[in-house]
């Protein structure tokens, strides 16, 4: 089935530090690409909508300068957290879309000291 | 503004019996539908989906039923399993392939 690998599964980073997400689609390509925040125990908040070759759509709220995703292929898209803080701390996943469905990474854990 | 909502947190049921989660959305413009399972620090894992021209979908033990009129949907699980127990989102998009909107979600228990 199709799998997406997200990398690193946790990572703690002093803040004013940058940390980079990366998701890949192992067995598809995937034109689209979603990253999303979760909070605990609340729901999985979409942030932007990756596009490869193009421009990420940010949801409202989410600061583009901050979250920069990059799609440069169709089978990687990255997640860079710039300048972290601790507030940045939370789980983020990324999710890929093919035809018979979604598939989600399995989540990046950020802790942000 | 939380247009996919899961109104109860949690739910406890006995090994064997029916789990029932439920999930209204407001969106009317909502055609696919997905129930997700999740694990803490995990990503979701995907159960079951419906078109919004389909009331029902069955897949094993889980079936989703679709109530457009009222914008409510729900999964059954039947038996349900401890292996079950986990968070269950249900989420929603406007047409297969675009972005999906998750519920708040509701933590299932099964007991023995």
């Amino acid at each position: 089935g199709a799998v997406v690998s997200q990398h690193p599964s946790r990572v703690i980073c002093k803040s004013g530090t940058s940390v980079k997400i990366e998701c890949r689609s192992l067995d598809f390509q995937a034109t689209t690409m979603f990253w999303y925040r979760q909070f605990p125990k609340k729901s999985l908040m979409l942030m932007a909508t990756s596009n490869e070759g193009s421009k990420a759509t940010y949801e409202q709220g989410v600061e583009k300068d901050k979250f920069l995703i990059n799609h440069a292929s169709l089978t990687l898209s990255t997640l860079t957290v710039t300048s972290a803080h601790p507030e940045d701390s939370s789980f983020y996943i990324c999710s890929a879309h093919r035809v018979y469905g979604y598939t989600f990474g399995s989540g990046t854990r950020l802790t942000v000291v | 503004d939380q247009q996919v909502k899961q109104n109860s947190p949690s739910l406890s049921v006995q090994e064997g019996r029916i789990s029932i989660l439920n999930c209204d959305y407001t969106n009317s413009m909502f055609d696919y539908f997905l129930w997700y399972k999740k694990y803490p620090a995990e990503g979701p894992t995907f159960l079951i989906s419906i078109s919004s021209i389909k009331d029902k979908n069955e897949d094993g033990r889980f079936t989703v039923f679709l109530n457009k009129s009222a914008k409510h949907l729900s999964l059954h699980i039947v038996p349900s399993q401890p292996g079950d127990s986990a968070v269950y989102f249900c989420a929603a998009s406007e047409g297969g392939g675009n972005k999906l909107t998750f519920g708040t979600g509701t933590q299932l228990k099964v007991e023995l």
